[in-house]
């Protein structure tokens, strides 16, 4: 049973628009999520982060909402930049999740942004 | 500072065969996570170690074993290869279990 779903395979948005990728997850003992990137042939890259504490982290283009009653949440790019293109993958950590530094990742979303 | 380094990155093996791969971590993270991607999926964590022990294992059997030497580089190793090992198998380290992971390119394992 999947505890991390992310389930729009595949996003495509015009350079300078808004991107929104989602996330839902199960378990309500997770209490830190992360969204990473990856390229082909690339490991994954760390993006941004949010704490259960919290609702919302922006960091440059990219904000991160946490909607905790929802199980539920979003990572915003704006604008959306070609170089964007990559798929993000959304993590969950917690107690209830797993050995402790143990993330549960989702499958993905491909996003790709058209110039 | 250096970053993951991760070898092969490419293999090959035949179903029952035995593999190694290797890790060498950042500069300064003692901790190393294993994670395995099989195709269309999000990494799944397989094991930890800290130094040098292992600190939590995902749901992966016991043909699936690791080692972390002091210098902080780690081994995976894979007994009788199973065609579903196919996959990418990635190496992330971090500080004290910490969750700022840096992730390796990964090595993408065959078997046939």
């Amino acid at each position: 049973d999947q505890q991390v779903k992310q389930n729009s395979p595949s996003l495509s948005v015009q350079e300078g628009r808004i991107s929104i990728l989602n996330c839902d997850y199960t378990n309500s003992m997770f209490d830190y999520f992360l969204w990473y990137k990856k390229y082909p042939a690339e490991g994954p890259t760390f993006l941004i982060s949010i704490s259960s504490i919290k609702d919302k982290n922006e960091d440059g283009r990219f904000t991160v909402f946490l909607n905790k009653s929802a199980k539920h949440l979003s990572l915003h790019i704006v604008p959306s930049q070609p170089g964007d293109s990559a798929v993000y993958f959304c993590a969950a950590s917690g107690v209830g999740g797993g050995s402790q530094g143990n993330l549960i990742f989702g499958k993905g979303t491909k996003l790709s942004v058209k110039p | 500072e250096t970053g993951v380094t991760q070898s092969p990155t490419h293999l090959i093996k035949t179903r029952g065969q035995q593999v190694t791969l290797r890790c060498s971590s950042q500069s300064g993270h003692n901790t190393v996570s294993w994670y395995q991607q099989a195709l269309g999926q999000g990494p799944q964590f397989i094991f930890q170690y800290y130094r040098e022990e292992e600190n939590g294992r995902g749901n992966f059997p016991p043909r699936f074993s690791g080692l972390q030497f002091p210098n902080y580089s780690s081994e995976l190793n894979v007994n009788a290869l199973e065609l579903d090992d196919s996959a990418l198998y990635l190496c992330a380290s971090s500080w004290d279990r910490g969750l700022g992971y840096t992730f390796g390119s990964g090595t993408r394992l065959t078997v046939v």
